[in-house]
């Protein structure tokens, strides 16, 4: 079946420091990814995504390409402010059991510090 | 401003109690889609919907039910609450011919049960 591999946190930066979060995936097909954010008490709010090999999801400074040949799709940001921190998730969705299902890791909390 | 209203971000409810934690979504999706989100574990899927009175068990379907009378409308229901059911629940919705948009969440009901 599907699934999502995301790094372990939390991961702690300080502020304007670079930020990398790991995604690899496994599914069948050609799934569309996703990067979804949950703030402190929030829901998940999608940040980003990109639905074909190649493809760089961007948004709010944080970007994400969609690697077909490593199965990545790794999140970064330039310069990362105390507002960013909150967990963030990645997602495939694909053909799981018959159905069109989206596919999540377990999420990474960032913790930026200024 | 489209969204996915979930009835109560806070419930405290007792061992054995039937619990009824609702969704609303304003968007006309055909799929609602109940998780539950714990440390470690990330998003697991309990129960999901593509059309009214249809329901297909997700990967923990066990001890709860889940109705859907009305499109907008998808009730998790917990038989007899236990307290490893104490969680956070997230519901979701998407559009049934547009699942590269991803899903929409609601804010989450965080549920403890004593």
């Amino acid at each position: 079946g599907n699934s999502v591999t995301q790094m372990e946190g939390p991961v702690t930066l300080s502020e304007e420091a670079f930020l990398t979060i790991n995604c690899t995936y496994t599914a069948t097909g050609y799934p569309s990814l996703f990067w979804y954010v949950q703030y402190p008490g929030e829901g998940l709010q999608l940040l980003l995504k990109a639905t074909k090999a190649d493809d760089k999801g961007s948004n709010k400074g944080f970007e994400a390409t969609y690697r077909k040949e490593t199965t990545s799709f790794h999140l970064e940001k330039g310069s990362v402010q105390v507002s960013d921190s909150a967990v963030y998730f990645c997602a495939l969705s694909g053909d799981s059991g018959g159905y069109q299902k989206v596919t999540f890791g377990t999420g990474t909390k960032l913790q930026v510090i200024p | 401003d489209v969204k996915v209203t979930q009835s109560s971000r806070y419930l405290v409810k007792r061992t054995g109690e039937k619990v009824f934690l609702e969704c609303v979504q304003d968007m006309d999706h055909e799929n609602m889609f109940w998780y539950r989100q714990d440390p470690g574990l990330g998003l697991r899927l309990i129960y999901f919907s593509y059309d009214v009175k249809m329901k297909e068990k997700g990967d923990i379907p066990e001890g709860y039910s889940v109705s859907r009378e009305k499109k907008e409308r998808f009730s998790l229901i917990l038989e007899s609450a236990s307290t490893n059911q104490t969680s956070m629940y997230l519901c979701a919705s998407s559009d049934l011919g547009r699942l590269n948009y991803g899903y929409t969440f609601g804010s989450g009901t965080r549920l403890t049960v004593v």
